[in-house]
């Protein structure tokens, strides 16, 4: 199946410096992806759209402004959590859909793990 | 906010029983599909039924979906101990546009499957 590619698989940063996460699609082009946010034991939240080319798409209550997303190419979306915060440390999920497949599956990364201490 | 509510929240059992899980949704849908979470890793997707299908098999997978009661389900027969894990129903709805592949999950169910 296609892949996705999540880089780190786990940081952990000082409150008030910025992180960038990464979501590469390896094998397919994806023209959008997908941020979530998950808590420990709960459902994902989906955070935004990321669109190649254009500007993410935020979902209610997520500040965009916090949560920078750049898809700059068709294989690479990232996600900076900026001036990060204690309540921002949660586990982030990029997925991504490959528009060549019938199927309408989602691929996901294998998630980030945010510490802010 | 999540639309999907998920039955069992955690589901306990011996290898070899079989597990049955629970979901449902609110709005129309396009399709619905089943996710496996092992603890800390990302999704992977198991299974995924079309709004026009009634029921749909696996391997060891068997999920059902009823749209006039809104609901899924999915069914794990002989279950292993490598079926532990958290498994999250997703629904993709009918816009297009931008929101294509954009998914909303239930709140998913904890299954543990002692050996």
């Amino acid at each position: 199946g296609a892949v996705v590619s999540q880089h780190p698989s786990w940081v952990i940063c000082k409150s008030g410096t910025s992180v960038k996460i990464e979501c590469r699609s390896l094998d397919f082009q994806a023209t959008t992806m997908f941020w979530y946010r998950q808590f420990p034991k709960q459902s994902l939240m989906l955070m935004a759209t990321s669109n190649e080319g254009s500007k993410a798409t935020y979902e209610q209550g997520v500040e965009k402004d916090k949560f920078l997303i750049n898809h700059a190419s068709l294989t690479l979306s990232t996600l900076t959590v900026t001036s990060a915060h204690p309540e921002d440390s949660s586990f982030y999920i990029c997925s991504a859909r490959d528009p060549a497949r019938a199927r309408t599956e989602a691929f996901f990364g294998q998630g980030t793990r945010l510490t802010v201490v | 906010s999540q639309q999907g509510e998920e039955d069992p929240q955690a589901l306990s059992i011996q290898e070899g029983e079989n597990a049955t899980m629970n979901c449902s949704y609110k709005t129309s849908i396009n399709n619905l599909q089943w996710y496996r979470q092992n603890s800390g890793r990302g999704l992977v997707h198991l299974i995924l039924i079309r709004s026009n299908e009634r029921e749909k098999h696996s391997g060891r997978l068997r999920v059902t979906l009823d749209t006039s009661k809104k609901s899924s389900s999915l069914l794990i027969t002989a279950s292993r101990a490598a079926d532990t894990a958290s498994y999250f129903c997703a629904t993709k709805g009918n816009a297009g546009g931008t929101s294509y592949g954009k998914l909303t999950f239930g709140q998913g169910t904890i299954l543990t499957v002692h050996p």
